[in-house]
């Protein structure tokens, strides 16, 4: 059984350029969940999306930032116009429950990304 | 608003020892869950444990155990005989029930276990 699947696991972009991250949840699990993590600080919420649904976005940032589970494939993070600041490791959790914080979040190996 | 702090930054113990890694938590839903994470220097993130509010009752799984004492907000985590493998950042966090609020983490311990 396959866990959360993210790639790329490490991705490298110029200031300016778009970054799209992507998560595949684990089988069965429809809710998934984007947390950044910045060098030595711990894990950040970004935003909570069920399928074709955002269903909490309040730790993205107004701008740049978008998130998205479409019906088939992958949830995408994408950052545009990536700046120095972006840089961090991007990690995508799961779970089977309906708006169940509460549930063991499962979570995938993270996407590092490095902005030059 | 929830907060979760992890007063260690680094930890270094030498292998055999035991280490104690704390956590205190604030919230004011009466109802809530604590988490602990352990993150090798993989990167990965690795579930340990999930704790109910309603559950003091300390827990043990092998070499791990965990001390929730409500009345100081605080859910420790011990390793006993501490091994290299063991070498990691470990992450607190914490979930209320009401208002469906994100996961809060800690800012992690990082443990060093030399052999």
């Amino acid at each position: 059984n396959a866990g959360v699947m993210q790639n790329p696991r490490h991705l490298v972009r110029r200031r300016g350029q778009e970054a799209r991250l992507r998560c595949s949840p684990m089988k069965g699990h429809s809710h998934v969940y984007w947390y950044r993590q910045l060098p030595e600080e711990g894990l950040k919420f970004m935003v909570y999306l069920q399928k074709e649904n955002i269903i909490d976005e309040s730790g993205m940032p107004k701008e740049r930032f978008s998130a998205e589970f479409p019906k088939e494939g992958p949830s995408i993070l994408r950052i545009q116009q990536v700046v120095r600041g972006d840089s961090a490791a991007y990690f995508c959790a799961s779970s089977p429950y309906s708006a169940n914080y509460n549930s063991p979040l499962h979570f995938g190996n993270g996407t590092r990304l490095t902005v030059t | 608003a929830q907060k979760v702090t992890q007063a260690q930054t680094e930890i270094s113990v030498v292998e055999k020892e035991d280490v104690t890694l704390d956590c205190v938590y604030e919230t004011r839903d009466t109802t809530y869950y604590l988490f602990w994470y352990k993150q090798p220097p993989s990167g990965e993130l690795v579930f340990l444990i999930r704790r109910n509010s309603f559950d003091e009752q300390n827990e043990i799984s092998g070499r791990y155990s965990w001390n929730f004492q409500k009345s100081t907000s605080s859910f420790n985590f011990t390793i006993t005989a501490s091994q290299v493998v063991d070498s990691a950042v470990y992450f607190c966090a914490l979930s209320g029930l009401s208002g469906n609020t994100p996961l809060v983490f800690g800012k992690g311990t990082r443990l060093s276990v030399i052999a």
